[in-house]
């Protein structure tokens, strides 16, 4: 599979090969995150959340860790298909409203 | 499909002019949040109604309103537009209570000539 240590802005993925997006978040206080993908001309859309009393979640083909000692999240995709490629938004709360979006990570997997 | 519906999808229009963007939340969300997302400063808070009341506030403009009605649509209002103001403007609700994920839009894009 293919990591990112720190937060690049793109991420090349042979399909089939793992992914793994990483975010910085700022809050130390944020206590709930969210991992969203936005493709060209929609809107972002859910795709894994956890709180901050948890340190890694899975869902359907994706898993989030969180790292609350050095602020980071990670996206982990398993088995990347060319229906991954978009770009992926991490996302931080307090006290449960507006959402800090991080800066986006542009995932292209290859064929 | 979120179920969050927002209209128009584009709007094109003139400086110093005034726009009414809609948003239509998920069946039973009571909180509505709009963002503004632009190329060089990504996707920003701007305000969030529950229930028909102002909740939080964000990094909204003056020339900027919104209202959310009873029957929980909401309105962002930009008035007195300028250059800058292009952007995409995403609309999302979430359910009630804590730790609720917000759901997009697929937002409307603003562009002013």
């Amino acid at each position: 599979g293919e990591s990112v240590g720190l937060h690049l802005p793109t991420l090349s993925v042979q399909e089939g090969d793992n992914s793994i997006i990483n975010c910085a978040y700022s809050n130390s206080a944020s206590d709930y995150f969210i991992w969203y993908k936005q493709e060209s001309g929609k809107g972002p859309q859910f795709i894994i959340d956890i709180r901050s009393n948890m340190d890694k979640r899975q869902g359907q083909r994706v898993t989030v860790l969180l790292n609350k000692t050095v602020k980071h999240l990670s996206l982990q995709i398993a088995a990347t298909q060319p229906g991954d490629s978009a770009v992926y938004f991490c996302a931080e709360s307090y006290n449960d409203y507006k959402l800090s979006f991080g800066a986006g990570t542009t995932v292209t997997v290859r064929a | 499909d979120s179920g969050v519906t927002q209209t128009p999808k584009h709007l094109i229009t003139a400086t110093g002019q005034r726009v009414t963007l809609r948003c239509s939340p998920r069946s039973g969300d009571l909180s509505v949040y709009w963002y503004q997302q632009s190329l060089d400063q990504g996707l920003q808070f701007l305000i969030q109604y529950y229930n028909g009341e102002e909740r939080a506030k964000g990094n909204i403009l003056e020339r900027f309103s919104a209202q959310q009605f009873p029957d929980l649509h909401s309105e962002l209002n930009l008035s007195s537009l300028e250059l800058g103001d292009s952007a995409l403007y995403f609309c999302a609700s979430s359910a009630q209570g804590a730790y609720q994920p917000q759901h997009f839009g697929d937002g409307t894009r603003l562009s002013i000539l």
